[in-house]
C-alpha cells in the first residue's frame, strides 16, 4: 500500500515571501508524483508532476518541486507568493506499474496575507 | 489540454430524493473514470472506479446501492446518489485519465451537494 503525508495542514505566509509545502510518501514500488491546487468550490488543477528524469520539476504559476528518493519527499516551493496563491494544495502519488488511481495527501491550506 | 466537465456544479435536494451527477470527457475518450468525495477541509477520498461497459469497482465502505455509477459511453460517467440524506452532503469530484497521457488525471469542476 502507498500513503501520502502532508505535514502541515495550514501554512500562513506573507505576500512576496517564499514558501515550502511538504509532502512525504511511502510506497513499496516506484511512483509518479503530483501536486494539485484547488480553489474554493472548484476541482483540482495540476501544478506539476514528476515522472522520471530531472528531480527538479517546474510547474505553472512559478511553482517547483524536488523529488528526493532517499527521503521519499516531494516538497513544493515558490520563491515569492501572491495573494492569488491562497488555495488548498494536494500532493498525490500513483503507482507507475498499474492503473491510474491517485492517492492523495491530506492537503495543505496556503494562506497568503498582505 | 484535456477537459473534463462535471454537471451540476451545485445542487440542493430534499432528503429521500435522488440526485444524478454527470462527468464528461470533452475531447478524449475515457474508459475509466474516478469518483471522489471530499468533506470540508479534508482530502479527496476515492469512492469508486467507473469502467466503461462494465460494473464499477467500489472502495471499501462505499455503499454501491446508494451511490450508483453508470459508465455507458466512452465520454460519460454518472454518479447517482439515491435516497439522499443530510450526511450525504459533500463535494463530489470526478476525474479521468487521458489514455495517451496515462500518467495524468484530469478533474471535473466538482459538485457541491447539499441535502436538506
Amino acid at each position: 500500500a502507498q500513503s501520502v503525508t502532508q505535514l502541515d495542514s495550514q501554512v500562513p505566509v506573507f505576500e512576496e515571501a517564499p514558501v515550502e509545502l511538504r509532502c512525504n510518501y511511502s510506497s513499496s514500488v516506484s511512483v509518479y508524483l503530483f501536486w494539485y491546487v484547488q480553489y474554493p468550490n472548484q476541482g483540482l488543477q495540476l501544478l506539476l508532476k514528476y515522472l522520471s528524469g530531472s528531480t527538479l520539476v517546474k510547474g505553472i504559476n512559478g511553482f517547483e518541486a524536488e523529488f528526493n528518493k532517499s527521503q521519499t519527499s516531494f516538497h513544493l516551493r515558490k520563491p515569492s507568493v501572491h495573494i492569488s496563491d491562497t488555495a488548498e494544495y494536494f500532493c498525490a502519488v500513483r503507482k507507475n506499474n498499474a492503473g491510474n488511481m491517485l492517492t492523495f495527501g491530506g492537503g495543505t491550506r496556503l494562506m497568503v496575507k498582505p | 489540454g484535456a477537459v473534463v466537465s462535471q454537471h451540476p456544479s451545485r445542487v440542493i435536494c430534499k432528503s429521500g430524493t435522488s440526485v444524478k451527477i454527470e462527468c464528461r470527457s470533452l475531447d478524449f475518450q475515457a474508459t475509466t473514470m474516478f469518483w471522489y468525495r471530499q468533506f470540508p477541509k479534508q482530502s479527496l477520498m476515492l469512492m469508486a472506479t467507473s469502467n466503461e461497459g462494465s460494473k464499477a469497482t467500489y472502495e471499501q465502505g462505499v455503499e454501491k446501492d446508494k451511490f450508483l455509477i453508470n459508465h455507458a459511453s466512452l465520454t460519460l460517467s454518472t454518479l447517482t446518489v439515491t435516497s439522499a440524506h443530510p450526511e450525504d452532503s459533500s463535494f463530489y469530484i470526478c476525474s479521468a485519465p487521458k489514455q495517451a497521457l496515462n500518467t495524468e488525471a484530469f478533474f471535473g469542476q466538482g459538485t457541491r451537494l447539499t441535502v436538506v
